[in-house]
């Protein structure tokens, strides 16, 4: 168990509709990322949060947005869904000691499994 | 733009025959390079953190080592738990600490 939850496990969806998927860190982890992983693309990141900031973005697209709460969970909401967005969708998260010269490990939820029909 | 590729994309090996995986990287200044484990439908599992050239570690029957340009991810003695996809990642030098990862390596182990 990396300390990293994710729900929901799994989410059915019809196209054009909107979902969110949350996530909570591993106690004191202040950075989140999202990434995405389809079985043609692997592991693609979309959006990194630090500390309630932005700090990074990737390949996310426009109608997919993120946020992180003063509690440091983070949530990922995916609007006018289409069918190429089904996917696993990971959260995860790090101590993320900004400046230092060691890489930061980064631990991973389980998934949200997302099938847009 | 750091870039990752791990070869060969699928390898299946009889238990107990050692083998590598291998993993090429370009990043613009390496913090970390890593290890992950994922198995089918699961999130991947941390395996090892390199920091520099001529690094190694050891885990069971895993052993990463490290040089400027790959990283090799060596099994001994496979057995079909290890069965999984190995995922490779850097980290780079930048003002975000994002991993970029290769499509991963399938091993499959046979009894």
């Amino acid at each position: 168990d990396s300390g990293v939850t994710q729900t929901p496990k799994h989410l059915i969806t019809a196209t054009g509709q909107r979902v969110t998927l949350r996530c909570s860190p591993r106690s004191g982890d202040l950075s989140v990322y999202w990434y995405q992983q389809s079985l043609d693309q692997g592991l693609q990141f979309l959006i990194q949060y630090y500390n309630g900031e932005e700090r990074a973005k990737g390949n996310i697209l426009e109608r997919f947005s993120a946020q992180q709460f003063p509690d440091l969970h983070s949530e990922l909401n995916l609007s006018s869904l289409e069918l190429g967005d089904s996917a696993l969708y990971f959260c995860a998260s790090s101590v993320d000691r900004y400046g230092g010269t060691l890489g930061n490990t980064i631990y991973f939820g389980e998934g949200s499994w997302l099938t847009v029909v | 733009e750091d870039q990752v590729t791990q070869s060969p994309e699928a390898l299946r090996l009889q238990e107990g025959e050692s083998s590598s995986l291998n993993c090429s990287y370009t990043v613009s200044g390496l913090r970390g390079l890593f290890w992950y484990r994922q198995d089918p439908g699961k999130g991947p599992e941390f395996l090892f953190t390199l920091y520099s050239a001529g690094e190694e570690k050891e885990k069971e029957r895993l052993k990463a080592t490290l040089t400027k340009k790959e990283s090799f991810l060596h099994i001994t003695a496979p057995k079909p738990e290890d069965s999984a996809t190995y995922l490779c990642a850097v980290q780079g030098t930048g003002a975000n600490s994002k991993l970029t990862f290769g499509k991963g390596i399938t091993l499959s182990v046979r009894p």
